[in-house]
């Protein structure tokens, strides 16, 4: 068990690039999770994939985001033309379904857009 | 939906001391609750959880946790707290019979003084 890798642990963008995010989620979990946490808040829930299937989305906050899990392995998370309210930590998250909300966390992905 | 409330942004303690973390939930139908710690510029990491059964439960580093249905509270306590402790704690609850998806409260910054 390697736990949940992400990368970059840091990004630094302009607003109005494109950034892409990666997530390894634990290899027996069938779930995966991303979520979103701006200083002094709790995470904020975006998408989560069971296998390859993405099985809510609406959570995304706006059509410049996009995720993806190619195969059931590990997962992407797109924004496109940042904005400077970008500027968060992305976490991801694995599970093994039926978890009732107990995750394995990865370090995240702490964006900057300036 | 459910929802849930840290009701402390900052406890302050002195080493050594018991303390309590509050956590309050709200929602129509049978719940399942999580604490989770993060410590600086790292992900979160499940404390403790309770699923059903006895409502005390005791999890990683000392803490433990007691589910009152009656109060729709979920408080995390230690008897004796470390420097090491010191960390921001995370409330979260998911609702029965859903996606499981849990939704996290605002957090609660523990300080442990020397």
């Amino acid at each position: 068990d390697t736990g949940v890798s992400q990368d970059p642990r840091h990004k630094i963008t302009k607003r109005g690039q494109n950034v892409t995010f990666r997530c390894d989620p634990i290899s027996e979990h069938n779930r995966l999770y991303w979520y979103r946490q701006t200083l002094g808040q709790g995470p904020e829930f975006l998408t989560y994939f069971q296998n390859e299937a993405q099985l809510e989305k609406s959570r995304l906050l706006s059509d410049r985001f996009s995720a993806e899990r190619p195969k059931g392995s590990f997962s992407t998370l797109e924004i496109q033309r940042t904005e400077q309210g970008d500027s968060a930590m992305y976490l991801c998250a694995s599970s093994r379904y039926p978890d009732h909300g107990g995750y394995t966390f990865g370090s995240g992905t702490r964006l900057t857009v300036v | 939906a459910q929802s849930v409330t840290q009701l402390d942004s900052q406890v302050p303690v002195f080493e050594e001391a018991p303390v309590e973390l509050r956590c309050n939930y709200s929602s129509s139908v049978s719940v399942y609750l999580f604490w989770y710690v993060q410590y600086p510029n790292q992900g979160l990491q499940l404390l403790l959880k309770y699923l059903s059964g006895s409502t005390l439960v005791k999890g990683i580093n000392g803490f433990e946790a007691e589910f009152n249905k009656s109060q729709t509270s979920f408080h995390l306590r230690k008897p004796s707290v470390h420097i090491s402790d010191t960390a921001e704690y995370f409330c979260a609850v998911s609702e029965s019979g859903g996606s499981y998806i849990p939704t996290f409260g605002r957090g609660t910054s523990l300080i442990v003084h020397p």
